[in-house]
């Protein structure tokens, strides 16, 4: 089976530019996440969908972060505007259920100037 | 919250070598605790998942243990080889929510 997709791989963006990451998860997964990876750390979560609704976003920066799943299948995280501190990879990972395990994608790694 | 710790940050062994990663955590109450592996550039990898009711877990030349009341768990690779470095991680999934809570990993370099 196809595995999660990510798009783009890599972003370099000036801060307090705006800028948005891409994920189609593997088919007929109704649980989709997104986790941000700073270097030399785990990955946090930032939010939760099952289907097209949020289940978790406790720890999402509301004020300058945002996601949305469009029709309980691809989904879009974006950041406006960006800070310094946003530098990390964006991990998206997607589950048949909440309670089956995460298939990850490779991420897109975003650097701010 | 729950706080997942793994020791030790960094590993380098010659190849053949069997090895121990080790992974504590706070909050004993867990669902399941999950070992990943992330290589340079790309996303994570599951190794193996043991449900809290579970003691351990094989995958081939893998095993990983669980402990709840202790707060532990080991992940035990038998026979390293160079195709084995990579981070290792350790993720917890409490009983209060479904989020991964992520250890920082162990950076393993299996020398030929």
């Amino acid at each position: 089976e196809a595995g999660v997709a990510q798009s783009p791989r890599y972003k370099i963006i000036e801060k307090r530019q705006s800028v948005a990451f891409w994920c189609n998860p593997i088919s007929g997964h109704a649980t989709l996440y997104w986790y941000q990876q700073i270097l030399g750390q785990g990955p946090k979560l930032l939010i939760q969908f099952q289907n097209n609704g949020v289940v978790d976003d406790s720890q999402l920066p509301k004020d300058r972060f945002s996601a949305e799943r469009l029709k309980g299948v691809d989904s879009t995280l974006k950041i406006q505007p960006a800070k310094l501190e946003d530098s990390a990879v964006y991990l998206c990972a997607s589950s048949l259920t909440r309670d089956q395990p995460q298939h990850f994608g490779d991420g897109t790694r975003l650097s701010i100037l | 919250k729950q706080e997942v710790t793994q020791i030790p940050a960094a590993l380098s062994v010659p190849e053949g070598e069997n090895l121990v990663l080790n992974c504590s955590f706070t909050d004993s109450a867990i669902y399941n605790l999950q070992w990943f592996r992330q290589d340079p550039g790309k996303g994570l990898t599951s190794l193996l998942l043991i449900q809290s009711s579970q003691r351990e877990q094989t995958s081939g030349r893998l095993n990983a243990s669980l402990d709840k009341s202790s707060g532990r768990s080991t992940l035990y690779i038998a026979a390293s080889q160079p195709g084995d470095s990579a981070t290792y991680l350790c993720a917890v999934r409490t009983n209060s929510g479904y989020a991964l809570n992520f250890g920082k990993g162990t950076s393993l370099l299996v020398t030929p």
